[in-house]
């Protein structure tokens, strides 16, 4: 069974540009998640949406951060503009249901961004 | 609300020593646990999970860990380090309100020949 992909894996940006990550989940996935990971500290989650719906965006930074899962499977994270306190790793997970705290959520290797 | 609190976030120890790292948790609900591994620039795995059956969890790699609602506790042991088991570990904890996933700022563990 193929893991959940994500590019790219590295990215490096000046402060004000724009970028834009993409995240393919495990097939059959309904729920899928994009969280951030700053160097030192453990994955905070910045938005959780269940098939192409949003359950909870109530951490992303709206005026500079999107994402959208359009027809349900893969989705984008968009950052414009970029700020130097956005370089992190940003992390996609997927799990089969994600409507119970009990579903194991699969992690992909991530994307290191940084903004110089 | 939930929070996960990680005691020590480097953990040095010998090959073939016990290794203890340890989780406490906040959790106004029955709480679900987690402990993942990252091991260098690749994505979280998950080493095993607490939902409420048996309180002691067996995981992969040899790993296990006890939930202890007294101790609001849920620390990871393996009784023989491997030079392998080096990484950085992280504690989550959700519920049955969503899928959140709450982490702790994980505990770099140092495995010595």
């Amino acid at each position: 069974e193929a893991g959940v992909a994500q590019s790219p894996r590295y990215k490096i940006i000046e402060k004000r540009q724009s970028v834009a990550f993409w995240c393919n989940p495990i097939s059959g996935h309904a729920t899928l998640y994009w969280y951030q990971q700053i160097l030192g500290q453990g994955p905070k989650l910045l938005i959780q949406f269940q098939n192409n719906g949003v359950v909870d965006d109530s951490q992303l930074p709206k005026d500079r951060f999107s994402a959208e899962r359009l027809k349900g499977v893969d989705s984008t994270l968009k950052i414009q503009p970029a700020k130097l306190e956005d370089s992190a790793v940003y992390l996609c997970a997927s799990s089969l249901r994600g409507q119970r705290g009990r579903d194991t959520q699969y992690f992909g290797p991530g994307t290191r961004l940084t903004v110089l | 609300a939930q929070s996960v609190t990680q005691l020590g976030s480097h953990v040095s120890v010998s090959e073939g020593a016990l290794v203890l790292l340890r989780c406490n948790y906040s959790s106004s609900v029955p709480p679900y646990l987690f402990w993942y591994v990252q091991y260098p620039n690749q994505g979280l795995q998950l080493l095993l999970k607490y939902t409420s059956a048996a309180t002691l969890v067996k995981g992969i790699n040899g790993f296990e860990a006890e939930f202890k609602k007294s101790e609001t506790s849920f620390h990871l042991t393996k009784p023989s380090a491997h030079m392998s088991d080096a990484a950085e570990y992280f504690c989550a904890v959700s519920n049955n309100a969503g899928n959140m996933l709450t982490f702790g700022g994980g505990t770099r563990l140092m495995v010595k020949p």
